[in-house]
Parts: C-alpha cells; structure tokens; sequence
C-alpha cells in the first residue's frame, strides 16, 4: 500500500512567495494532519481534518497559513505571503479513524531566502 | 496543553546494548504513541499504545496511564535504530481531543 504522499520533497522560495504543499492521505483514511517541526518548537500541529472537514486549526500560526481539503485524497497547505520564519520542516499525517496511528508522508523541506 | 517529557535527550550506544526511554505527561491521556524519526527525517509510527504493554520484534513499550509515564525498550540494538524517538500524546478531556502533543524526543546513536 502507498503511504502519505507529500510533495514537493524540497521547496526553495523567496520572501513574499505563494507556497503550496501538497497531501495525499492513505486510502481510507479519515483523518489528515498538518504538522510542522522546527528546531524552536518541535513538532507542532496545525490544523487536522476529518471526512475533508476541518476540526482545529488552532495551532495554524497566523492568517498568513490557510489549509484544505477538497476531497478524500488531496489536501493543501498554502503560506501567502512567505517569511523566512516559515522555514521548517512540513509533515501530513493520516489516520484511519480518530485516536489511531498516524502514518506520517516524508515531509517537505521548506526554505524561505 | 499538555506537557510531555522525555528523558535522556541524548543516549549514546555501542552495537548490541539495551536501552529504555521514558515518557512522563502531565494529564490524563487516551491516546499515546511513539515514532521514530530516522536520520533521513522519516517519521515511522513504532506503536500506538494509551496502556499496556505491547513489542514488535526488538522493541517493545509499556504505558502506565495511572501513572502518567511510557516507556519504549530497545533490545540488542543496531546501528539502523539510530535517529530520535518521540512520544505524542492526546488529552483525555477539554478542547483538545484529537490533537497529539510531542515531547522533545530522545536523540540515540548507536556506534557500530
């Protein structure tokens, strides 16, 4: 089975750049998580959805950062304007149902000149 | 939140020793799991485990929930186990349900 798909792997812009991050969920999955990991702050949550439905997205930093989910197997995060504060690690996470496993894409590496 | 600890930061091995790493949370949780992150970044979910004992070949973990603390074990450990484990964990009650919390993570080398 294909896991948590992330694109792109690596993402080089400038300040003030439109960057979109890209999710494919595991079939069937339920529920999809958006992650960010940082040195400052570790791993941290940002928004998660269920059945393409958004449940919280307060851990999403500021107005900068909107997320979606048009259907079971694609979800978006997108930053509009970028800052280089921005750069970190991206991860997308699915589950089945609420409370198991998390399955974690490999990421996108984000780096914001 | 939710604080979540992890203990030691750093835990340097030679081929072939035992380790345990512990988790200690401050509240009641109804979902605990432990990742592995490897040094390409991949995180791997190791086990899902809220209370209980559970082992998947040379590791194995046990949760005390009345107690509030994990621990994972790691058995005759091999160099591929290098990376940092993280534990997550989801409150039991309030606003937060379905979000995890991760400690700091557990930084491990194992030299050959």
């Amino acid at each position: 089975d294909a896991g948590v798909i992330q694109s792109p792997r690596h993402e080089v812009t400038e300040m003030g750049q439109e960057v979109t991050l890209r999710c494919k969920p595991i079939s069937g999955h339920d529920y999809l998580f958006w992650y960010r990991q940082t040195m400052m702050r570790g791993l941290e949550l940002l928004i998660y959805f269920n059945n393409n439905v958004p449940i919280d997205d307060s851990g999403m930093p500021e107005d900068r950062f909107s997320a979606k989910m048009p259907n079971a197997s694609f979800s978006t995060l997108k930053i509009q304007p970028s800052e280089p504060r921005d750069s970190a690690v991206y991860f997308c996470a699915s589950s089945l149902v609420w409370g198991q496993p998390q399955h974690f894409g490999d990421g996108t590496r984000l780096s914001i000149l | 939140g939710i604080q979540v600890e992890q203990s030691p930061p750093d835990l340097i091995l030679q081929e072939g020793a035992n380790s345990t790493l512990r988790c200690n949370f401050s509240d009641s949780v109804n979902n605990l799991q432990w990742f592995h992150q490897n040094p390409w970044g991949q995180l791997i979910n190791l086990f899902y485990i809220p209370s209980g004992t559970k082992q998947n070949g040379r590791l194995s973990a046990t949760t005390v929930a009345t107690e509030r603390y994990s621990l994972l074990y790691i058995s005759s450990s091999q160099t591929t186990d290098s990376g940092v484990y993280f534990c997550a964990v989801e409150r039991m009650r309030g606003s937060t349900l379905g979000r995890l919390y991760f400690g700091r993570g557990t930084q491990l080398t194992v030299w050959p």
